[in-house]
């Protein structure tokens, strides 16, 4: 059964930082493409980064360029995030999610349980 | 960014009535379009892909059309476990953007 596994989500002050990993399992990892989501309090859907599955380019949203970085190790099964300069307005669940090929525009098909992030004083 | 509006924002509806929610891009999308399902504290799930294709285990009560800007996702007959929030996703271009869903409540 393919299955993700979020952690280290948690309470940081404005500013500070967070690694987010994704332990992937039931599936060849390294052969697709990976994206994190969040999900604001109430709120709706935002892609924040992707990964590709062939060639491992990067994209990521506006709202977090320069402060977010998404990697994967193949070798490990597991994706991250890493959260710098993080804001009041990054609070949110993140889920991570599996696209359905190694192409960055396929469909999210599998997604975790997501881990939360507050940031806050 | 292609901005995704979704309509209505409430359908309350009773269990074995049809559902159909609305979407509609800010420019053309192709078929490039995806639909979620998020129950209360579950992650989204995908029901639709590439406009019209069931995934994997979704059953065929659901149903997804259109191209290019205007897009429906039909539930021929609500089941008790359908009411829930939707959401389409457009897979064009990056930014990959969601719409703001579409809850559906019992009436």
């Amino acid at each position: 059964e393919m299955q993700l596994a979020e952690s280290g989500g948690g309470l940081v002050q404005p500013g500070g930082s967070l690694r987010l990993s994704c332990a992937a399992s039931g599936f060849t990892f390294s052969s697709y493409a990976m994206t994190w989501v969040r999900q604001a309090p109430g709120k709706g859907l935002e892609c924040v980064s992707l990964i590709s599955g062939n060639d491992g380019s990067t994209y990521s949203a506006d709202s977090v360029k320069g402060r977010f970085t998404i990697s994967r190790d193949n070798s490990r099964d597991t994706l991250y995030l890493q959260m710098n300069s993080l804001k009041a307005e990054d609070t949110a669940i993140y889920y991570c999610a599996k696209l359905a090929s190694g192409w960055p525009r396929d469909a999210f098909d599998i997604w975790g349980l997501g881990t939360m992030v507050t940031v806050s004083s | 960014e292609i901005v995704l509006t979704q309509s209505p924002a409430t359908l309350s509806l009773s269990a074995g009535e049809r559902a159909t929610l609305s979407c509609r891009a800010s420019q053309s999308v192709s078929n490039y379009l995806s639909w979620y399902q998020q129950k209360p504290g579950q992650a989204p799930r995908l029901l639709i892909y590439h406009a019209s294709n069931r995934a994997t285990g979704i059953p065929a009560r659901f149903s997804g059309s259109g191209s290019g800007t205007d897009f429906i996702l039909t539930i021929s007959s609500l089941e008790p476990e359908d009411f829930a929030v939707y959401y389409c996703q457009q897979r064009s271009n990056w930014p990959l953007t969601f719409g703001g869903g579409t809850k559906v409540e019992i009436k």
